[in-house]
């Protein structure tokens, strides 16, 4: 089986411009959720979609967007980039619908905004 | 965000030792999951935990599930020089679709 996909695995951004990472996950997993992290933050939880539903939400202004499509691919949107926004943002994949389940990462796309 | 209380933060050791990290939470999980994470690439699974009380090993790894629910230990036996990275726990509460990852311990080797 194919593990999780990322990409772009690198980008530099300007501030103010806005940039979007995809992500696929593990054939079968209907689950994906986002990270971020950073030196000084760790793993930090954006969100996870479901089904196409974004069924949990972190603690991330609105400029940080994401979607899930039919084929459990799932998109996230960085709008009005800032400085901060730098940082390796992970995905990870399970199947997301089992009590007891086991989540694994993509390789991350690293983000620099310049 | 949410985090979990893991430690030691850092660590160094001399190749052959014996390492101990753990984690702490103040919620009951009803999942543990371990994960080591090289410099610039996402974390990979090493251990994963379902039960409270059950020890489960993946070579020289061994993790627990602590018997509170609200704690996971993970041994290292006679590390390497490639065991170094950071290594994370996560936890998830039953019903709940969200893993709360620990603050990570980093682990140097010294050969």
């Amino acid at each position: 089986k194919a593990g999780v996909t990322q990409t772009p695995r690198y980008l530099i951004k300007t501030r103010g411009q806005q940039v979007t990472l995809s992500c696929s996950p593990i054939s079968g997993h209907r689950s994906v959720s986002w990270y971020q992290q950073t030196p000084g933050q760790g793993l930090q939880f954006l969100f996870e979609y479901f089904s196409e539903t974004q069924r949990n939400k972190g603690n991330f202004p609105g400029r940080f967007s994401g979607r899930q499509f039919s084929n459990s691919r799932s998109e996230m949107n960085v709008s009005t980039l800032e400085l901060g926004d730098s940082a390796l943002y992970l995905c990870a994949s399970s199947p997301g619908d089992r009590d007891l389940e086991t989540q694994y990462f993509g390789p991350g796309t690293r983000l620099l905004v310049l | 965000g949410q985090q979990l209380n893991q430690s030691p933060q850092s660590m160094f050791i001399q190749e052959g030792e014996d390492v101990s990290m753990n984690c702490t939470s103040s919620s009951i999980f009803n999942t543990w999951l371990w994960y080591k994470q090289d410099p610039g690439e996402g974390p990979v699974l090493l251990i994963a935990l379902y039960k409270a009380g059950e020890l489960t090993s993946n070579g020289r790894l061994t993790a627990q599930f602590g018997i509170t629910r609200k704690d996971s230990f993970l041994n290292i036996s006679a590390s390497i020089p490639s065991d170094v990275g950071i290594y994370f726990c996560a936890g998830r509460a039953r019903g709940t679709y969200k893993y709360i990852f620990g603050t990570g311990t980093r682990l140097k080797v010294l050969a």
